[in-house]
């Protein structure tokens, strides 16, 4: 079983539509960090939310923690062919503060 | 403009082969780990250290070996390869300042055990 559960698995979207990939787990964490990865290279981290509730933006994507910090949610607006590639999050967990666990990944592909 | 780099790119070893995975960093962090990442489960934690001299067992650690001689350098050892430990390897650096640390991943090594 994952520790931090992400949905859709896989997304397949048209160009222009939004999306919303979830991240949840039963566990809390100290801070959650959404990474996007593209084939034949490692992750590369986009954003880390640190405090409950926290939404940050980054250009067409919002990301936002929950009050609970349990979990986080990954909203692409108006998506580009650009955004395709395999969305992680991962987290620190609150007194494993050096190990961070990743999420299974979802996989978005955009069409034209 | 080097990074976090891992040799080799591609490797393919026999049952029982070893081998170790290079990883070295130009940034002078403390924190480096080693991940290893299959279908459908992410990546997950094999080993980490928090400096020189010292290393500490993730997730996965069964059947790895790591050493931490000098802060720039993390081998990761498969002592007797199985085809289980298939997969792509990520050996990952950080300064670890605090809470939401950014963490820089190598480019990977894919491994085939047959």
């Amino acid at each position: 079983t994952q520790l931090l559960e992400q949905s859709p698995q896989f997304l397949s979207i048209q160009e222009g539509e939004n999306l919303t990939v979830y991240c949840n787990s039963s566990s809390v964490f100290s801070s959650l960090q959404w990474y996007r990865q593209e084939p034949g290279e490692g992750p590369v981290l986009l954003v880390t939310v640190v405090t409950g509730g926290e939404v940050k933006k980054l250009k067409r994507l919002t990301f936002q923690f929950g009050d609970a910090r349990k979990d986080s949610s990954l909203h692409i607006t108006a998506a580009q062919p650009g955004d395709t590639g395999l969305y992680l999050c991962a987290g620190f967990r609150s007194g494993s503060a050096r190990q961070l666990t990743f999420g299974s990944g979802t996989q978005l592909t955009v069409l034209p | 403009n080097a990074g976090v780099t891992q040799t080799p790119k591609f490797q393919v070893l026999k049952t029982g082969q070893s081998m170790t995975l290079q990883c070295a960093q130009d940034m002078n962090h403390e924190y480096m780990s080693w991940y290893r990442q299959d279908p459908g489960m992410g990546l997950r934690l094999i080993h980490y250290s928090v400096g020189a001299g010292i290393t500490d067992q993730g997730e996965v650690p069964n059947g790895y070996n790591v050493s931490r001689s000098t802060t720039e350098d993390f081998p990761l050892r498969l002592l007797s390869a199985a085809p289980s430990q298939t997969s792509v390897y990520f050996c990952a650096s950080s300064d670890w300042t605090g809470v939401g640390n950014t963490i820089y991943f190598g480019e990977g090594s894919w491994l085939t055990v047959v």
